[in-house]
């Protein structure tokens, strides 16, 4: 069955300082990975997305994220992290069964200290 | 363009009492649409999906109930709360157009007192 790990609970940087989340999947084909951003109170916006093609794939707000099929691997990365950044990310893979569903990781709550 | 809406936002019900969230999406036809909760320092976890009218998958067993009246509506349901049934529950869907992105609505509070 498909699963996501996110290994980090809780991470802190400092505001311009640069940030990578991990995130690990398991699945048996090539996936479809997904990041998604979750600000307190509010509902999942998609970041960014990989089905196929170039490995390194850019998203919204400055983030981007790399496919290593060698490691299962998808993180997320940003050079330069801004206080608005401060939020709960979630790293996804869609089972690719009946109903295409979504499979979450447990997110990752990220601190920016000022 | 597509949009979901998703009501009410917040949600306070006495333990026992019936609940009712809607979702509808707009701007598309017959999508896959999902019921996800969130409980408090939790996870997302599945709770329904449906591919069609009237065809509901429940993922997991609990005190809830999915149904799909229309094409674009979907409705998660219980006839007697449970405290445990609190947390944020968000519906989504699925854009088959851009290779099977899922997208969520603002999501609901509920709180189960």
């Amino acid at each position: 069955a498909q699963s996501v790990t996110q290994p980090d609970i809780h991470i802190t940087v400092s505001e311009g300082a640069s940030l990578e989340l991990r995130c690990n999947y398991s699945y048996g084909a090539t996936p479809y990975l997904f990041w998604y951003v979750q600000s307190p109170g509010q509902g999942l916006q998609l970041l960014l997305k990989y089905f196929s093609g170039d490995t390194l794939v850019q998203g919204i707000k400055g983030f981007e994220a790399e496919f290593k099929r060698s490691q299962s691997s998808f993180n997320l990365r940003k050079p330069s992290v801004h206080w608005s950044d401060a939020a709960e990310y979630f790293c996804a893979v869609v089972a690719m069964e009946y109903g295409n569903k979504l499979v979450f990781g447990a997110g990752t709550i990220l601190r920016v200290k000022s | 363009s597509q949009t979901i809406h998703q009501w009410p936002a917040t949600l306070v019900q006495p333990v026992g009492s019936p609940l009712s969230l809607e979702c509808t999406v707009e701007g598309t036809s017959n999508p896959n649409l999902y019921w996800y909760r969130q409980a408090a320092g939790r996870g997302l976890q599945l709770l329904f999906y449906s591919v069609g009218i009237g065809q509901i998958s429940s993922e997991v067993p609990q005190n809830l109930s999915a149904s799909r009246p229309q094409d674009r509506q979907f409705i998660l349901s219980s006839k007697k709360l449970l405290l445990s049934d609190s947390g944020f529950y968000l519906c989504a869907w699925n854009d088959r157009g851009s290779g099977n992105t899922i997208y969520f609505g603002e999501g609901s509070w509920l709180t189960v007192v």
